[in-house]
């Protein structure tokens, strides 16, 4: 299994849909995961942390399943600016910080 | 709210000749990082610094590379000799402490290698 994998997407969706991503990851010892935005030529930018079962942060929704090594991202009420790249991020396994990245998933979000 | 910045945006350069990318990391920030996007690709770490040397490197982060913190506010990424493959977008990231892995990016410098 790779360290971080995504499905590329893209996702097409109306305004107002409800999206979810998910990801897989290979490392079982992680204990942190993020979700990362990142727009075209621009930096990821931090959307959430998971640290425990799960997040949520307004229409943002994240779980983790630790006995399957996934973790998902939901959005609900999707508005024309989250369409962007969806970047699914877990820390190495080497201890030091490293961030391994997954390819990213693209949401277009259409009106 | 604080936040890493980066120069150059943009930097273009001849093959051989050797590149030093700036970033000037949050403030309170104890660990610093860079970060590379090969344009279509995903985003790959370089190197990490805390307390004055490299914490880790990864396979990509080679003789030709190099960090500094010359100062108190800037971290430097030097590449010594560039070459065709080095032209991506180069991110440098700093986060809190050794409990939080939650790392801010920098806008990135596009460094173009002709």
């Amino acid at each position: 299994r790779k360290e971080v994998e995504q499905d590329p997407g893209p996702f097409n969706v109306p305004e107002g849909a409800t999206v979810a991503f998910n990801c897989t990851y290979s490392n079982s010892a992680s204990q942190s995961f993020f979700w990362y935005r990142q727009d075209c030529r621009k930096e990821p930018k931090l959307l959430m942390s998971v640290y425990s079962s799960g997040n949520e942060d307004g229409r943002f929704t994240a779980q983790l399943n630790r006995a399957s090594q996934y973790i998902s991202l939901l959005i609900r009420d999707s508005k024309l600016s989250d369409s962007a790249t969806y970047l699914c991020v877990v820390p190495g396994n080497t201890g030091f910080q490293k961030l391994v990245f997954g390819t990213g998933t693209r949401l277009l979000v259409s009106p | 709210e604080p936040e890493v910045t980066q120069t150059p945006s943009h930097q273009v350069t001849q093959m051989g000749q050797e590149v030093i990318l700036r970033c000037v990391p949050i403030s309170n920030h104890l660990y610093f990082y860079w970060y590379r996007q090969i344009l279509g690709q995903k985003v790959e770490f370089l190197v990490s610094f805390y307390n004055n040397e490299i914490s880790e490197k990864s396979e990509i982060f080679d003789d030709q590379f190099s960090v500094e913190r010359p100062d108190g506010s800037n971290f430097t990424l030097k590449i010594r000799s560039t070459k065709l493959e080095d032209s991506a977008m180069y991110f440098c990231a700093s986060s809190e402490g050794q409990e939080t892995y939650e790392q801010y990016f920098g806008p990135g410098t596009r460094l173009t290698v002709t």
